[in-house]
């Protein structure tokens, strides 16, 4: 059963532009969510957090929206260069008595064309 | 800067061999985690470890072994390596609190 759900396998997108990428989740006790970015033979690097207590973080480019009753979050890349180009996964956290336990979706390939 | 390092980044073993991957992180990280990447399956956990001594069973653990002699290392074994083991695997380490896991560069493991 999948809990973390990245539905869209790939997003291409022109440089400059907006990149959207959604994760779905059924889980409703994760209480924290993030978003890692992997580029090929290389391990996963964190890239923005977001609590369940908050609906909206933002560090630089990088923007995370989180709808908790809709168990959705999404990951907003503006304006997006060629060097986002990249595998995201979307993680969540399970709630209290977790610990640091990580829950990751199957990812989505972006492409940034220039 | 959390390093987490793995011992090798690319490994070819033959069907039925013991085949081990090494791992170790420089931050005193109490949680330590075992993934395999493969397309389109995401990252999956394999084990992970909240103290030395100490493992439990991810989603995956079945033909993988754990240990976690001292707090910097864990090691991952393959008791009798299979082909459908092949994949990327990834170590990572994390403390309590953020949640954060740093991930190593990964060993891509090839069984033939």
């Amino acid at each position: 059963d999948q809990q973390v759900k990245q539905n869209s396998p790939s997003l291409s997108v022109q440089e400059g532009r907006i990149s959207i990428l959604n994760c779905d989740y059924t889980n409703s006790m994760f209480d924290y969510f993030l978003w890692y970015k992997k580029y090929p033979a290389e391990g996963p690097t964190f890239l923005i957090s977001i609590s369940s207590i908050k609906d909206k973080n933002e560090d630089g480019r990088f923007t995370v929206f989180l709808n908790k009753s809709a168990k959705h979050l999404s990951l907003h890349i503006v304006p997006s260069q060629p060097g986002d180009s990249a595998v995201y996964f979307c993680a969540a956290r399970g709630g209290p008595g977790a610990n640091s336990k990580l829950t990751f979706g199957k990812g989505i390939t972006l492409s940034v064309r220039p | 800067d959390v390093k987490v390092t793995q011992s090798s980044r690319y490994l070819v073993k033959r069907t039925g061999e013991k085949v081990f991957l090494e791992c170790v992180q420089d931050m005193d990280h109490e949680n330590m985690f075992w993934y395999r990447q493969d397309p389109g399956l995401g990252l999956r956990l394999i084990y992970f470890s909240y103290d030395v001594k100490m493992k439990e069973k991810g989603d995956i653990p079945e033909g993988y072994s754990v240990s976690r002699e001292k707090k910097e290392r864990f090691s991952l074994i393959l008791e009798s390596a299979s082909t459908n083991q092949t994949s990327m695997y990834l170590c990572a380490s994390s403390l309590p609190v953020p949640y954060e896991q740093y991930f190593g560069p990964g060993t891509r493991l090839t069984v033939t």
